[in-house]
Formats: C-alpha cells, structure tokens, sequence
C-alpha cells in the first residue's frame, strides 16, 4: 500500500531534550515536506527536499533541522525543543511535478 | 508571497443541504489548486485537484472549480451528508524561488447535523 508513515505518533518531551520524528515514504517521491499545523496559523512549512542531499526551509525553519540521505526518508530534528515548537507534524511526499500531495498521518508532540 | 484565505471559518448545516466552500489565493500564477478534507486528529486526504489549465473537477458529489483570474476556487458539496463533517483545506501550488510550494488556507470547519 502506497503511503507515507510518521513516528511517532505522540510524543511527550521536556524543554531541551533532542527528539527525531521519522518519516519514510514507498511511492519513490522525490519531493517531500515538514509541516506543524496550529490552531488559528493553519499548515506551514518546515523544510522541503527536492531530492536526496537537497534541502531547503520553508516558512518556518527556525529550531528544526532535517536531512535527507535516502529517497524515501526524511527525518525532522528537534535539537534542542521549546514548549512554542508543541504542535501537530505532517509529513508529506509527492513526485516531482504538479501532482497531488500524501501526507502521513500527523504526529503530535507536546514539549513541556 | 502567496496567501491563501478560506471564508467561511466554520459552516454549519442540516443533512441533505448543497454548500460552497470558498478559497481565494493572491498569486494567480498557480501550477494547480488542491481541496483536502482533514478528520480531526488525522492526517489530510487530497480530494480534488485542479491543474492551472481546468476550469473544474468533479467526484461524486465534490465539484471544485477554478477561476485564476478572479485568484478564486470553490468547492460545491451536494446533498450533504453527516459523514461529510470534516474540516476542510484548500492548498495552492506556487513557484517559491525556483521551486513549487504548496500554501494552505486555515480550512473551513463543516458540520452537517442529522
């Protein structure tokens, strides 16, 4: 089945503490994206890679890095999380191309 | 920078009513326009997208239309039914700086009662 995952799904952390968010996609996508959605701010972007070893930011980069060392994986990385980056993450992947969009499933963090 | 603005916020109405969602972007050199539909607490799921040449796309009962002049979209539901309960988000796909970026609406929060 054709998909996108994320994991984990929730998560719990404290101020400071190093997570990574998975996210890997079976389609062979070149183009994937992070996004955080908040209430009232709706979906923005994170980071955006056209292709392995290609990454870019998008709106909101700040507090977050990415890579991109394989096609169908796009890990996001919170090196040092502060309780403004509590949010629900999307993952989403698509062709290269004016195709439509996956997304995963969301993954919800709360940074205390 | 493309903006996109989603009216009404939240929309409310009795089974079996037809009802229009409405998405207007400021950049009209769009590459597509895309409807999702979000559960809450879930992922979001594409369902209609229009390339930049259509003027709509039909399914089922979801009929999205284009006019990139006017920078508007719509999104026609008919005979809505309480599964159809749902928030829902348009989505433009621009060019940024040489490469294409999806910019989203803050969706439109239906409710359809029994």
């Amino acid at each position: 089945e054709a998909q996108v995952t994320q994991n984990p799904r929730y998560l719990i952390t404290v101020t400071g503490k190093k997570l990574t968010v998975t996210c890997s996609q079976n389609m062979n996508h070149e183009y994937m994206s992070w996004y955080r959605q908040d209430p009232g701010l709706g979906l923005r972007q994170i980071y955006y890679s056209m292709n392995v070893e290609v990454t870019d930011k998008g709106d909101v980069p700040e507090g977050y890095k990415v890579s991109r060392k394989e096609k169908r994986n796009f890990p996001l990385i919170l090196e040092s999380p502060s309780p403004n980056q509590t949010s629900l993450y999307f993952c989403a992947s698509r062709p290269v191309g004016q195709e439509t969009q996956y997304f995963g499933p969301g993954t919800r963090l709360l940074v205390l | 920078k493309q903006e996109v603005t989603q009216i009404p916020a939240a929309l409310s109405v009795p089974e079996g009513e037809n009802l229009v969602l409405n998405c207007s972007f400021t950049d009209s050199a769009i590459y597509n326009l895309q409807w999702f539909r979000q559960d809450p607490g879930k992922g979001l799921t594409s369902l209609l997208l229009i390339q930049s040449s259509q003027r709509e796309q039909t399914s089922g009962r979801l009929n999205a239309s284009l006019d990139k002049s006017s920078g508007r979209s719509t999104l026609y539901i008919a005979a809505s039914q309480p599964g159809d309960s749902a928030t829902y988000l348009c989505a433009a796909l621009s060019s940024n700086s040489g490469y294409s970026t999806l910019t989203f609406g803050k969706g439109t929060m239906l409710l359809v009662s029994p």
